[in-house]
């Protein structure tokens, strides 16, 4: 763990639209990849996951995919709406395994 | 129901000031995290508890300190507060590792050094 690089760091779609952010990690060991919403002024909030033993995890309009041989995790929002408008975070573990450390964020906007 | 509170919610500070920063949780979590996050930057991890009496540095623990005398207390202590302090402090907890639970996230506590 203890190194995650997110891409974009802002995305602007319309309404409607797909939205992919992608997060590339360092550690082969890495076993679990969240996902986390925060809207302007609130607390960050998961809103998916999806561990090693599985490619792909859906949540309604949301997903997450996983490639462990290229070491990236993907979060895809479908059919985006105004409110999906907030900062995304990726993250995997420090060394100890024990805290998460983030990626600096996907700004999203969607506009209608 | 209250879940992860932190106290204060904002607070001004003068450089060279020291305070401490409450984060109490009800939901009987042996983890316990401190990030901090600048402007428009992500989050940040400065210490980090996997229970009562241990505690660990993060990814930027100077300038900082942390106890862990309880389950559901876990105070973040800046002693001589500088200008770079200034960010939002969330706290966090889960039950477990963070591979096993997610975290929750407190409110967040506004710090300004002037």
């Amino acid at each position: 763990g203890e190194n995650v690089e997110q891409h974009p760091s802002t995305l602007s779609v319309q309404e409607g639209d797909s939205a992919v952010i992608k997060c590339t990690y360092s550690d082969s060991a890495s076993n679990y990849f969240p996902w986390y919403k925060q809207e302007l002024g609130k607390r960050p909030q998961l809103i998916i996951d999806i561990r090693s033993n599985v490619g792909e995890k859906k949540d309604q309009r949301i997903a997450v995919t996983l490639n462990k041989t290229a070491k990236h995790f993907s979060l895809h929002i479908t059919e985006t709406q105004p409110e999906d408008s907030a900062v995304y975070f990726c993250a995997d573990f420090n060394q100890a395994g024990t805290a998460l450390i983030f990626g600096k964020g996907t700004t999203l906007s969607v506009s209608s | 129901n209250a879940g992860v509170t932190q106290t204060p919610k904002f607070r001004i500070l003068k450089i060279g000031q020291s305070m401490t920063l409450q984060c109490t949780q009800d939901m009987n979590h042996n983890y316990m995290y401190w990030y901090r996050q600048d402007p428009g930057m992500g989050l940040k991890l400065i210490y980090y508890s996997v229970g009562a009496g241990i505690t660990d540095k993060g990814e930027v623990p100077n300038g900082y300190n942390v106890s862990r005398s309880t389950t559901e207390d876990f105070p973040l202590r800046l002693e001589l507060a500088a200008p770079s302090q200034t960010s939002v402090y969330f706290c966090a907890s889960s039950t477990d590792r963070a591979s096993n639970q997610p975290q929750h996230f407190g409110d967040g506590t506004r710090l300004s050094i002037l």
